[in-house]
């Protein structure tokens, strides 16, 4: 069974600590790993990546897949309090055309 | 930029009641997805459809239907309401869906089941 699993789950941290949050994967089929903000509204298109090694970065998040470990991980650095959300990882592949396979997410809390 | 569009923001209904959400994908994107959230669940894929044709199916109920119109925009119809159908219903664009393009969310319709 297609699966994708991020943790931690939850993170408590203060403004300018430096976060790393996981997925770890196992999707047959494997197309693209995607990234998501979501706070209390519609998930917000953070990255996507589809080749091992490449750091995707915008501003202080970055993100790197590892295609061979099958994970990925999302960098905050210099958290800020409007950084505090629940950040999904979705796996685009398995028997589908295109639909997203979502983790539970990471609800990340960053307090001043 | 324009982004997704869905209507009602917001619909309360009661049960065995039937309810028709709407969805108006980014200009151009050619593929829509809908997704169910529970409180507190992550997104759950619904249905998709690509060039008007549905192009995958996932955890749909039979009550639920769905289609994708001529100018794109797409319709999810749930008919026999139950109290368990109380989510938030995403949709999302992307454009030649059938590889998992980015896909840009919707603000969703919260829908209540009373």
């Amino acid at each position: 069974e297609d699966k994708v699993v991020q943790s931690p789950l939850s993170l408590v941290v203060h403004e300018g600590d430096t976060v790393t949050l996981n997925c770890s994967y196992e999707v047959t089929n494997f197309r693209s790993l995607l990234w998501y903000k979501q706070e209390k509204k519609a998930p917000t298109f953070l990255f996507m990546l589809t080749s091992s090694g490449i750091e995707k970065k915008s501003g202080r998040l970055s993100s790197i897949l590892d295609k061979k470990e099958l994970f990925s991980i999302l960098n905050i650095t210099a958290t800020q309090t409007g950084d505090s959300a629940v950040y999904l990882c979705a796996v685009g592949g398995g028997g589908s055309q295109g639909n997203l396979i979502f983790g539970k997410g990471t609800k990340l809390s960053v307090k001043p | 930029a324009a982004g997704v569009i869905q209507s009602p923001r917001h619909l309360i209904k009661e049960k065995r009641e039937t309810a028709t959400l709407k969805c108006y994908p980014i200009p151009r994107h050619d593929t829509v997805y809908w997704y169910q959230q529970g409180p507190g669940q992550d997104p759950q894929f619904l249905i998709s459809f690509y060039e008007k044709m549905q192009s995958d199916k996932g955890s749909i109920p039979d009550r639920f239907s769905a289609q994708q119109f001529s100018d794109y925009h797409s319709e999810l119809n749930m008919s026999s309401l139950e109290l368990g159908d109380s989510a938030l219903y995403f949709c999302a664009s992307s454009l030649e869906g059938s590889y998992a393009y980015e896909q840009y969310f919707g603000p969703g319709t919260r829908l209540t089941v009373t």
